[in-house]
């Protein structure tokens, strides 16, 4: 089993729709859990970074962590055309361990 | 402005042909990691450094080198490049203790 499991997609959704983007994964350890957002030919960008267990907002974007179930996701509200791109979900032992990454799942809106 | 280079952003080489890919970063970050990225298999770490003087293999370090002599600089030597080293690949810094990574432009290889 890999560490970290990430449905690749690709996600094609209509402009407005509420996009949900999710990870599992194996290892209880990782404590740091990251969404990065990948435009074609770009590097990854940090989007979203949660610590732990809950929720975190900000403007569209929500993270969630459950560790419990081993379980990450990102809502995307309200998504528009400009959010097509790879996610990739990252995590992290500590502060300072190389992160783990998913495989990336690839959304399109279409307007 | 904060940021990683990485040079060159994209080389055709044949076999064999020694090549290095340079990456800098301005923002005195500790840490560096060279990944690559391929389809279906994600992103993996091929070399990361702590610091200077100081690196460590990451999934993938067969048939890579890097060095780290100073902190801004963390260079991927490839010795004798083979076609399945043909990939994408991304140098990446953040600073200590931080949580964000900034990620490189990315260089695309193709080795024939």
């Amino acid at each position: 089993q890999k560490e970290v499991e990430q449905d690749p997609g690709p996600l094609s959704v209509p402009e407005g729709a509420i996009v949900s983007l999710n990870c599992t994964y194996s290892n209880s350890a990782f404590q740091y859990f990251m969404w990065y957002r990948q435009y074609s030919r770009k590097g990854p960008e940090l989007l979203m970074y949660t610590y732990s267990s809950g929720n975190k907002e900000d403007g569209r974007f929500t993270a969630q962590v459950d560790k419990s179930s081993k379980y990450i996701s990102l809502f995307i509200r309200d998504s528009q055309p400009s959010d097509s791109a790879t996610y990739l979900c990252a995590m992290e032992y500590s502060g300072n361990t190389p992160l783990v990454f998913g495989k990336g799942t690839r959304l399109s809106v279409i307007a | 402005e904060a940021q990683v280079t990485q040079n060159p952003r994209y080389l055709i080489t044949v076999t064999g042909k020694k090549l290095t890919v340079t990456c800098s970063q301005n923002m005195n970050h500790e840490y560096m990691s060279w990944y690559r990225q391929d389809p279906g298999l994600g992103l993996r770490q091929i070399y990361y450094s702590m610091n200077v003087e100081v690196t460590d293999k990451g999934d993938v370090p067969e048939g890579y080198k890097v060095s780290r002599k100073e902190k801004r600089n963390f260079p991927l030597i490839l010795e004798s490049p083979s076609p399945n080293q043909t990939s994408l690949y991304f140098c990446a810094s953040r600073g200590q203790g931080s949580y964000e990574q900034y990620f490189g432009p990315g260089t695309r290889l193709t080795v024939t």
